[in-house]
């Protein structure tokens, strides 16, 4: 299957750790996505990737969070000093045109 | 971002054919309609998207009037695995608002 992919499947750590997930985009999207969905809550847009650049970034990620695509394929999103509400189920997506194919995501739990 | 309002839950039994109803009285020139259905535990998938008029596809078919301002998607003869959340969302193609979904179930 050629689909996106997302590794972990799950993260337990405790607070004030660093966590680093990484998705594998469909080889010949040039388009990649960050989310993250809570419980009951719709996936929010966090950031967006065009090839190598970060085209754009939400609110909702502060300084503590950090994603790149260094080579225009996988990305990696990092959280430094994680904390009780970054719990959450973190969705990567990609697209070539207006559909974007999402992973199966990372689920984070933060103790 | 154009925001979108659809009803938080609705019932269906099983063969029956579902219509969600999704207002976006604010949606801009160059945003596209497009609904996604999402299972618990997995990311969500792309169902149809539209501009304008009427989009059918293998699994759902989608109504827009002249306005724009509403959109419905129709689930032709639902089954139990339909049940899921289904959300509706306009924009272009980056920067996706999902909202909280309608929350289907369909009932044997």
């Amino acid at each position: 299957d050629t689909g996106v992919s997302q590794d972990p499947r799950h993260k337990i750590t405790k607070r004030g750790q660093n966590v680093t997930f990484r998705c594998d985009p469909i080889s010949e999207h040039n388009r990649l996505y960050w989310y993250r969905q809570t419980l009951g809550q719709g996936p929010e847009f966090l950031t967006y990737f065009q090839n190598e650049a970060q085209l754009e970034k939400s609110r909702l990620l502060s300084d503590r969070f950090s994603a790149e695509r260094p080579k225009g394929s996988f990305s990696t999103l990092e959280i430094q000093r994680t904390e009780q509400g970054d719990s959450a189920m973190y969705l990567c997506a990609s697209s070539f045109g207006q559909e974007q194919f999402f992973g199966p995501g990372t689920r984070l739990t933060v103790l | 971002l154009a925001k979108t309002t659809q009803p938080i839950s609705m019932d269906s039994y099983e063969g029956q054919e579902v219509n969600i109803t999704c207002s976006h009285n604010n949606i801009a020139t160059n945003d596209y309609i497009t609904w996604y259905q999402q299972f618990p535990s997995q990311g969500p998938r792309f169902i149809i998207q539209g501009y304008k008029t009427k989009v059918t596809n293998e699994v759902a078919s989608l109504f827009i009037p002249a306005d724009r301002k509403s959109s419905t998607l129709s689930l032709p003869r639902v089954s139990l695995s339909d049940t899921a959340v289904y959300y509706c969302l306009v924009a272009p193609s980056n920067n996706l608002f999902f909202g909280t979904g309608t929350r289907l179930t369909v009932i044997p």
